[in-house]
């Protein structure tokens, strides 16, 4: 019954490494984002992707990319892994704008070291 | 954009007490979600409402758009209830795909 598939669920990295962090939901979902969760601060929108090739900048883009080549494949890069990237990532996709039918991934607790 | 407050932000009950956790916002909403995250990350979507009352087995979630409140009960609570519990709305300007403001959840503790 799995819908949102996030590749790790733990993740460590060094300062300064290219990270991938991938999400594959089985829903054909159009909508597709990036959270990062931090103590004290809740969910912060990374990045969406509302269509294949498609992307908006959320609330903390600095320091992210993403990329979507497929519908069901969304994909987070950190271009180079600071400590201050530590953090949980989770994916979602909904079935649409308004974030009905929402569905989280497990999540992927990076830390960089 | 709006702001989300929750409370309480911790709460511990003995199991099969009534439970409700409260999300204020402030500024005007198209809908209103509440998630539930349990110990290890993923997250599970329980209600979107944009009015009245929704009601899933021993969840009852309820939102008082005139006074921009929203309450999620829990009857019977269970040790397996316990859990983070995020309140997150959507204004009715909207924005991009994904409007949504997150309050910082409610830490659930449901002792046997």
């Amino acid at each position: 019954d799995v819908k949102v598939t996030q590749s790790s669920r733990y993740l460590v990295k060094r300062t300064g490494e290219k990270v991938f962090l991938e999400c594959v939901q089985d829903m054909d979902h159009e909508n597709m984002f990036w959270y990062r969760q931090d103590p004290g601060l809740g969910l912060r929108l990374i990045y969406f992707s509302y269509d294949v090739k498609m992307k908006e900048k959320g609330d903390i883009p600095e320091g992210y990319s993403v990329s979507r080549e497929k519908k069901e494949r969304f994909s987070l890069i950190l271009e180079s892994a600071s400590t201050n990237q530590t953090s949980m990532y989770l994916c979602a996709s909904s079935r649409d704008r308004g974030f009905a039918e929402a569905f989280f991934g497990q999540g992927t607790r990076l830390t960089v070291v | 954009k709006n702001e989300v407050e929750q409370s309480p932000q911790n709460l511990t009950a003995q199991e099969g007490e009534f439970i409700t956790i409260n999300c204020s916002y402030s500024v005007g909403i198209s809908a209103l979600h509440w998630l539930q995250q349990h110990p290890g990350g993923g997250i599970v979507s329980l209600f979107m409402l944009s009015s009245g009352k929704k009601k899933h087995g021993r969840l009852i979630a309820t939102i008082n758009i005139q006074e921009k409140h929203s309450s999620l009960h829990i009857t019977a609570s269970h040790p397996r209830d316990s859990a983070v519990y995020i309140c997150a709305v959507r204004d009715i300007s909207g924005g991009g795909a994904d409007g949504l403001t997150f309050g910082k959840g409610t830490h659930l503790i449901i002792q046997p």
